[in-house]
């Protein structure tokens, strides 16, 4: 069992829909969590970066982190075109600087 | 204020010649990690690098490949007598200090014919 599962997709929605990213982990010793947005051939960019469990929000996007079922979330509200890219979620334990990254899920907007 | 910087964007060697890729954290940032990115495979850690000190090398493959970050310039990854299963994206990351938060730069392309 990889330690971050991550479903690859493609997820294809239309523009303005509320978009649901998903990840799971298996070490219950993970305290950070973060989104990154990787456009095709570029490199990641860093959306959201949590500690432990609840919610945290910037602008459309919003981060959700269950402990309990070792489950996060990254929700994107009125999505647009230019969010097509792959998701990626990372996670480390407490005084680790080094991230396990899910595989990314690929995001298509749809006009 | 320029990004993480990482050249050359695209490498083309042949197997056994050696592949040096170079990465120029951001301002003010002294720590930089180097990452492997397969098709659809997701980012693999390889070495954490602080000024002239490895800090962790543990994704590291034990032979052919060496990183390093001197005093002065970019970090340099470098990969010897490449073979194609070296052929991937190559990420380079800073913070200043030592962070999970961590920002990458555009990636370097290495395609081994």
């Amino acid at each position: 069992q990889k330690e971050v599962e991550q479903d690859p997709g493609p997820l294809s929605v239309p523009e303005g829909a509320i978009v649901s990213l998903n990840c799971t982990y298996s070490n219950s010793a993970f305290q950070y969590f973060m989104w990154y947005r990787q456009y095709s051939r570029k490199g990641p960019e860093l959306l959201m970066y949590t500690y432990s469990s609840g919610n945290k929000e910037d602008g459309r996007f919003t981060a959700q982190v269950d402990k309990s079922s070792k489950y996060i979330s990254l929700f994107i509200r009125d999505s647009q075109p230019s969010d097509s890219a792959t998701y990626l979620c990372a996670t480390t334990t407490e005084g680790s600087y080094i991230p396990t990254f899910g595989r990314g899920t690929s995001l298509i907007v749809h006009p | 204020n320029a990004g993480v910087m990482q050249n050359p964007r695209h490498l083309v060697r042949r197997r056994g010649q050696e592949a040096r890729l170079r990465c120029s954290p951001m301002k003010g940032h002294s720590h930089v990690y180097w990452y492997r990115q397969l098709p659809e495979e997701g980012l693999k850690f390889m070495v954490y690098l602080q000024k002239e000190n490895i800090i962790d090398e543990s994704g590291m493959p034990k032979e052919r490949f060496s990183a390093e970050f001197p005093k002065e310039g970019p970090s340099i990854l470098r990969i010897q007598q490449v073979v194609r299963g070296d052929s991937a994206a190559y990420f380079c990351a800073s913070s200043p200090v030592g962070a999970a938060e961590q920002f990458f730069g555009p990636g370097t392309r290495l395609t081994v014919l």
